[in-house]
């Protein structure tokens, strides 16, 4: 399964941006690039995903680097219910199985 | 729309003893999931259901897990014995085909601890 690279954890604060940052240099030309997110206590929510163009949605924006190594999660203004670990994975093949990593621990400060 | 249900929400049980866990997925979802998710770590799927048939299942401990989906619906997960390290967080998961662009929703999953 191709692999992901993410920080541990990052910070941010109530109503800025966050940038969730995620590298995947070993994807395949047919892998789709996936977000979730787990709040505290509860299961994984889906978030976005992707192949080639910046996608949009209610929750987020993902941008992906035109080499397709790399790609950013974007909130466009973090609130507290924003804090929660967020996964990027990689998923392609027959059967389009989710590898999680440890993911992002993001925290939202007040 | 109803989400994902799972029960029980929190089972103890003793090592060597054996354990059972329930799953509805979403009406009309044809592909279910199970993944173990141990403290500190990402979900791991166990196995992947497509309605009835068994797609994937290469992770799952098969000499003291086993699943079943029967009639496309429901699915029972269950370890028989359990060991301490099976302490963990079991989700299921479910999506209406096994496809990249379908995304997969999630319950709230069942705390198993073995004591």
């Amino acid at each position: 399964d191709a692999k992901t690279t993410q920080p541990n954890s990052m910070e941010s604060n109530e109503e800025e941006p966050v940038h969730l940052p995620c590298n995947h240099s070993t994807i395949s030309g047919t892998d789709y690039i996936h977000w979730y997110r787990q709040l505290p206590s509860q299961g994984p929510e889906y978030v976005i995903h992707g192949l080639t163009s910046n996608v949009n949605n209610r929750m987020a924006s993902l941008a992906i680097a035109e080499d397709r190594k790399s790609s950013t999660l974007i909130l466009h203004r973090a609130t507290l219910r924003d804090a929660a670990v967020y996964y990027c994975i990689l998923s392609g093949g027959s059967n389009y199985k989710l590898t999680f990593g440890k993911g992002t621990l993001l925290t939202v400060n007040p | 729309e109803a989400g994902v249900a799972q029960s029980p929400r929190y089972k103890i049980i003793e090592k060597r003893q054996s354990v059972a866990f329930w799953c509805n997925p979403i009406s009309g979802h044809a592909t279910l999931y199970w993944y173990q998710q141990i403290l500190g770590q990402g979900p791991k799927l166990l196995i992947q259901f497509q309605n009835n048939g068994v797609v994937d299942d290469s992770q799952l401990p098969k000499d003291r897990f086993s699943a079943e989906r029967l009639k496309g619906v429901d699915s029972t997960l269950k370890i028989q014995p359990a060991k301490l390290e099976d302490s963990a967080v079991y989700l299921c998961a479910s999506s209406l085909v096994v496809a990249s662009t379908y995304e997969q929703y999630f319950g709230p999953g069942t705390r198993l601890t073995v004591t």
